[in-house]
This record gives C-alpha cells, sequence and structure tokens, in this order.
C-alpha cells in the first residue's frame, strides 16, 4: 500500500464551488505539505504543517486553507474554486526528528484539478 | 530570495549520457537534492548531496556541485528509455524547506 496517498486523483469542477482534496499518510510523519505543480513552474508551496496544532502559509496561499485533522490526515480546500487554480496538487510529508537539514519528502500521486 | 532554476527540456538517444543543470541563489543550501518524477505519479528522491561536498556517485548517477557558482548537476550514465522522466532540482534553506526548480523534461530516443 502507497505511503501517502491523495482523493481523489482528479476532480472537474465549476467556477465558484467549494473543493477539498485529501491527504493520508501512514509514514508516522510530523510534518505535512501541500504543493501545486504548473508546467515550467516546478512545485510551489501553499501550505505546511510541522504538527497537528501547527498551520503554516507557504509561497501560495491566498485562495486556499487547510485543515489538520490528525497527523496522518492534512486537507486542502478552495472555498470557491478560479480557473486559474487548474493545475496539479501534490501532499508531501517528512520526518521532523531527521538530524540536520536533510528533508527528504514522500510525495503522493497528485490530484488533477480542472476548474471550468 | 532563492531562486532555482533549470533548463525546460533536455533529449538524448538510448545509451549516452545526459547531463541535467541547476543553478541556485541560496548560499546558505545545506543539502541539494535531485527528485524525479514519472508520467502520472508523485516526485521521487533520486540523489542528494550535502553542501561541503563536491560530487557525490551512486551507480549510474553522478552529482556536481559548484558553490562558487551556485551550479548543480545530474549526470545519467547510459541514459535508458526508462529514465524518461521531469528532474527537479531542490535546495535546502536555513527552515529545512524545500525550493523547486521548474523542472527539466528528459526524453530519451531508441
Amino acid at each position: 500500500d502507497a505511503d501517502v496517498t491523495q482523493t481523489p486523483r482528479n476532480r472537474i469542477t465549476k467556477t465558484g464551488k467549494r473543493i477539498m482534496l485529501e491527504c493520508s499518510q501512514t509514514k508516522g510523519h510530523d510534518r505535512m505539505y501541500w504543493y501545486r505543480q504548473d508546467p515550467g513552474l516546478g512545485l510551489r508551496l501553499i501550505y505546511y504543517s510541522f504538527d497537528v496544532k501547527d498551520i503554516n502559509k507557504g509561497e501560495i496561499s491566498d485562495g486556499y486553507s487547510v485543515s489538520r485533522q490528525a497527523q496522518a490526515k492534512f486537507s486542502l480546500s478552495l472555498e470557491s474554486a478560479i480557473p486559474n487554480q487548474t493545475a496539479l496538487y501534490f501532499c508531501a510529508t517528512s520526518d521532523g526528528l531527521a538530524g540536520g537539514y536533510y528533508n527528504e519528502q514522500f510525495f503522493g500521486p497528485g490530484t488533477r484539478l480542472t476548474v471550468l | 530570495g532563492e531562486d532555482v532554476e533549470q533548463s525546460l527540456f533536455l533529449s538524448v538517444r538510448e545509451g549516452d549520457s545526459s547531463v541535467i543543470n541547476c543553478t541556485y541563489t541560496d548560499s546558505s543550501s545545506t543539502y541539494l537534492y535531485w527528485y524525479k518524477q514519472e508520467p502520472g505519479a508523485g516526485l521521487q528522491l533520486l540523489t542528494y548531496i550535502f553542501s561541503n561536498m563536491d560530487m557525490k556517485q551512486d551507480q549510474r548517477l553522478t552529482v556536481l556541485l559548484n558553490k562558487k557558482d551556485k551550479h548543480l548537476s545530474l549526470r545519467i550514465a547510459d541514459t535508458q528509455t526508462g529514465d524518461s522522466a521531469i528532474y527537479f532540482c531542490a535546495e535546502a534553506n536555513a527552515g529545512n524547506m524545500l525550493t523547486f526548480g521548474g523542472g527539466t523534461r528528459l526524453m530519451v530516443k531508441p
């Protein structure tokens, strides 16, 4: 079974709709991240969480919100979706206990979101 | 600010070597990473190098780091069609957060 899972894998929605993307992990990691991927722009950080009570904005948090329901679950919401939020969304986890600055992140398979 | 740049595309013939280049701007970077993304999948760590190293070799992969020029490269020897993917370099900043480059799409022709 995959260590980091995302649901749904694909979603098509309309402008103005509320959308929630979910991420679950079985790695036991404290740190979780949400990124969006756009062609040629790489991955850009939306939000991250270092533990259940810790939520931080990333580079491009406007128009998004998150919820860390448990150590293993981190959800991303688009309150009112707009077309320029069409992208590939990735959840990732890392072990906050890793020594030094080594920070391997483990990625889910991604959710392809299309906003019409 | 932090900025990581890569060329968008690279095309090579099967059996040749591939060299993917990356430049970064944060001189305080401690670790630099190469991730691989295969079609329809998430990113997977390929290799990494600590900033006090110049080179790291792992089977067909060679990572070269030039700290003076803030230049990182990934060389894949004897490139195979299964190496076709998007390759991302990433740097870890002092807060242990990753900044990714835009990705280089490697196409391997038989």
